[in-house]
C-alpha cells in the first residue's frame, strides 16, 4: 500500500499568505493520479484539485497542485477567510487508495 | 442536483453485521464508479472500498479485506457495503463517494461528490 505522509500537521499562518502543504509517497505515484481535498468544519470533504495539475470546476485559482513521483505541493496563493480548513492529498493510482494523515491551515 | 444518501448505519456489537446503503440520483449511475470512504470523528479520512461501473473490479482497504463487500444494483442507483465481523475500530462516519470519471473500467479515481455519511458504531 502507498502510505501518504502530510506535513506540516498544522500550518498557521494570516490571510493574505502563501501557503504551501507537502504530500510525500512512500513510493512512486503515476502523476496523474494524485488528488487534494478540502474538508472544513462540519462539512463534507470538497474535492479541489486531481490529476496533480487540474483544479476541480468551480476552485478558485489561487490553488494549485504541482510535483511528481513521490513528492506533491498543493499552494494556496492569497489564503482567504474561508480557506482555513484541513487539506488530505490522495492517491488512486494503486489499490487501495489511500490518503495522507492531513494538514489543518489554522488562522494565526 | 447529484445527490448520495447513506442509510443503515447504527449501534452494532462486536462480531455482528451491518448492510449499508446509498441512494444516488441525478447523475448517470451505472457510469462511474463508486466508493465507501469512512472517518473517525476528528480523524483523517480512510478509503475502505470502491466498485467499477458494472461492478466486475473491487477493491478494499488492508483493514476490511475478507470481511466488508461492496456491490451495486444499477437497476436501482443504488450502492452498498455488507459489513461482517466488526470490530470496534470500524467505528466511523461512512460515505457514499463518487467518482469523477465517466465510463471508467476501473474503481480507481478521486471522488467529487460525497453524501452526507451514516454513523456507525460498534459496541458491546
Amino acid at each position: 500500500e502507498i502510505v501518504l505522509t502530510q506535513s506540516p500537521g498544522t500550518l498557521s499562518l494570516s490571510p493574505g499568505e502563501r501557503a504551501t502543504l507537502s504530500c510525500r509517497a512512500s513510493q512512486s505515484v503515476g502523476s496523474p493520479y494524485l488528488a487534494w481535498y478540502q474538508q472544513r468544519p462540519g462539512q463534507t470533504p470538497r474535492l479541489l484539485v486531481y490529476g496533480t495539475f487540474t483544479r476541480a470546476p468551480g476552485i478558485p485559482d489561487r490553488f494549485s497542485g504541482s510535483g511528481s513521483g513521490t513528492d506533491f505541493t498543493l499552494t494556496i496563493s492569497r489564503l482567504e477567510p474561508e480557506d482555513f480548513a484541513i487539506y488530505y492529498c490522495q492517491q488512486y493510482d494503486t489499490s487501495p487508495l489511500t490518503f495522507g494523515g492531513g494538514t489543518k491551515v489554522e488562522i494565526k | 442536483e447529484v445527490l448520495l444518501v447513506e442509510s443503515g448505519g447504527g449501534l452494532v456489537q462486536p462480531g455482528r453485521s451491518l448492510r449499508l446503503s446509498c441512494a444516488a440520483s441525478g447523475f448517470i449511475f451505472d457510469g462511474y464508479a463508486m466508493h465507501w470512504v469512512r472517518q473517525i470523528p476528528g480523524k483523517g479520512l480512510e478509503w475502505v472500498s470502491g466498485i467499477n461501473w458494472n461492478g466486475d473490479r473491487v477493491g478494499y482497504a488492508d483493514s476490511v479485506k475478507g470481511r466488508f463487500t461492496i456491490s451495486r444494483d444499477n437497476a436501482k442507483n443504488s450502492l452498498y457495503l455488507q459489513m461482517n465481523s466488526l470490530r470496534p475500530e470500524d467505528t466511523a462516519l461512512y460515505y457514499c463517494a463518487k467518482d469523477r470519471t465517466y465510463s471508467s473500467s476501473y474503481f480507481t479515481g478521486a471522488v467529487d461528490v460525497w453524501g452526507q455519511g451514516t454513523k456507525v458504531t460498534v459496541s458491546s
